[in-house]
């Protein structure tokens, strides 16, 4: 499979615990992209990167979250002190910036329930 | 205001029906137009993509942008049950990479 991966697939925390998840872009990709998605919602723009870069964030990402591209391939996302409004799933994208338009490809997703 | 709009749905339609799907905006420097399809609990898979208004064709599935309404569509010809899905369309401004989605349109085609 040489889509986008994320680990875990699921992931139940207690309030308050702290979080990681991973993601692993198509090889090639040197943007790559983390987005929040609730029910019945579009998933919305948490952060992206360009190689190791950060790029952009948005202010949902609060101080209690934190993402890292340590050398421009795969990505962790943090959480910090979980609270139940965390409760969601987290996507991952990537994206060739090259000569033209790339769009972005996304993950599965981790679906993220603070209990 | 939502700068994207998209009506949530369900929308259901008989097998082999045209689908039309639709999504209003109102940031007018946005120039790239995507379209996505999720299934449950999936992430989203991307479908097209139009950088300029007018139509774009890939087999069952057109995507058509009309930037002076600010307006775009997908049709999907000849639906099928395995198009059940929710359908998200997402847009973004020149030089930068974020992304605004609508809400989705949740698409049921009864076979």
């Amino acid at each position: 499979d040489t889509g986008v991966s994320q680990d875990p697939r699921h992931k139940i925390t207690k309030r308050g615990q702290n979080v990681t998840f991973r993601c692993d872009p198509i090889s090639e990709h040197n943007r790559l992209y983390w987005y929040r998605q609730t029910l019945g919602q579009g998933p919305e723009f948490l952060t992206y990167f360009q190689n190791e870069a950060q790029l952009e964030k948005s202010r949902l990402l609060s101080d209690r979250f934190s993402a890292e591209r340590p050398k421009g391939s795969f990505s962790t996302l943090e959480i910090q002190r979980t609270e139940q409004g965390d409760s969601a799933m987290y996507l991952c994208a990537s994206s060739l910036a090259g000569t033209g338009p790339s769009e972005a490809f996304f993950g599965q997703g981790t679906r993220l329930t603070v209990v | 205001q939502k700068e994207v709009e998209q009506d949530p749905g369900p929308l259901s339609v008989p097998e082999g029906a045209i689908v039309s799907l639709n999504c209003t905006y109102s940031n007018s420097a946005f120039q790239y137009f995507m379209w996505y399809r999720q299934y449950s609990r999936k992430g989203p898979e991307l479908l097209m993509y139009t950088y300029s208004s007018g139509n774009k064709e890939d087999g069952r599935f057109t995507a058509q942008v009309d930037k002076s309404s600010k307006y775009i569509s997908l049709f999907i010809r000849d639906s099928q049950p395995s198009d059940s899905a929710t359908y998200l369309c997402a847009m973004r401004v020149s030089g930068t990479y974020k992304y605004i989605f609508g809400t989705g349109t949740r698409l049921k085609v009864l076979a």
